[in-house]
């Protein structure tokens, strides 16, 4: 079945630690984005990628770092710089423009720092 | 400065009525326009879209209006179902950009 993968649903960290939070997509799109969503909030855009080896920083991308060395993958690092990173983490990807403007979601990985 | 706005952060609608969602932009550079539905810790499922060069789109029970000279655009569900109630996002994307910037969200809520 295609679709988006996020590992792990459920991840804790130690704060001062770096976390890897993965994304895995079958869906042969070309982009791919990070949102990060708090309780009462929207969904915020922290990355994305419109093709492999090229990304762009959203609107809160400090503390944050991602690589696209393939098109299936796009994964978020989560540093220690990153001054409140417990939130929930979703990833996309959407086709190119002129394929349909719709972006498909993973089921999101909760981040809780202890 | 929040390009996309929700303005009612819910919303309580009697199951078999119509539910409404508004969104309002601010950028008139905007070709598309989405709605998601999402479920408590889960990813948003995508619902509906329309292009900036529309004023309706229609899929089953779900139907998106857009007013571009008010910059305003709305989801009518109808009729409203109990497996409805979910936090519904509108999105937009710039024109000829891969972005997608979402209001923050109305939580509808179906009364049995």
């Amino acid at each position: 079945d295609g679709g988006i993968t996020q590992s792990p649903k459920y991840l804790f960290r130690k704060e001062g630690q770096n976390v890897t939070l993965s994304c895995e997509q079958n869906l042969n799109h070309d982009a791919m984005y990070w949102y990060r969503q708090d309780p009462g909030q929207g969904l915020r855009l922290i990355y994305y990628s419109q093709i492999v080896n090229d990304f762009q920083k959203g609107d809160i991308a400090e503390g944050y770092s991602v690589s696209r060395e393939k098109k299936e993958s796009f994964p978020l690092t989560v540093t220690s710089a990153q001054k409140n990173p417990t939130a929930f983490y979703l990833c996309a990807s959407s086709p190119s423009p002129d394929r349909g403007p719709e972006a498909f979601f993973g089921q999101g990985t909760r981040l809780t720092v202890v | 400065d929040q390009q996309v706005k929700q303005n009612s952060p819910s919303l309580s609608v009697q199951e078999g009525r119509i539910s409404i969602l508004n969104c309002d932009y601010t950028n008139s550079m905007f070709d598309y326009f989405l709605w998601y539905k999402k479920y408590p810790a889960e990813g948003p499922t995508f619902l509906i879209s329309i292009s900036s060069i529309k004023d309706k789109n229609e899929d089953g029970r779900f139907t998106v209006f857009l007013n571009k000279s008010a910059k305003h655009l709305s989801l009518h569900i109808v009729p409203s179902q109990p497996g409805d109630s979910a936090v519904y996002f509108c999105a937009a994307s710039p024109m000829g950009t891969y972005k997608y910037i979402f209001g923050t969200g109305t939580r509808l809520k179906v009364l049995a």
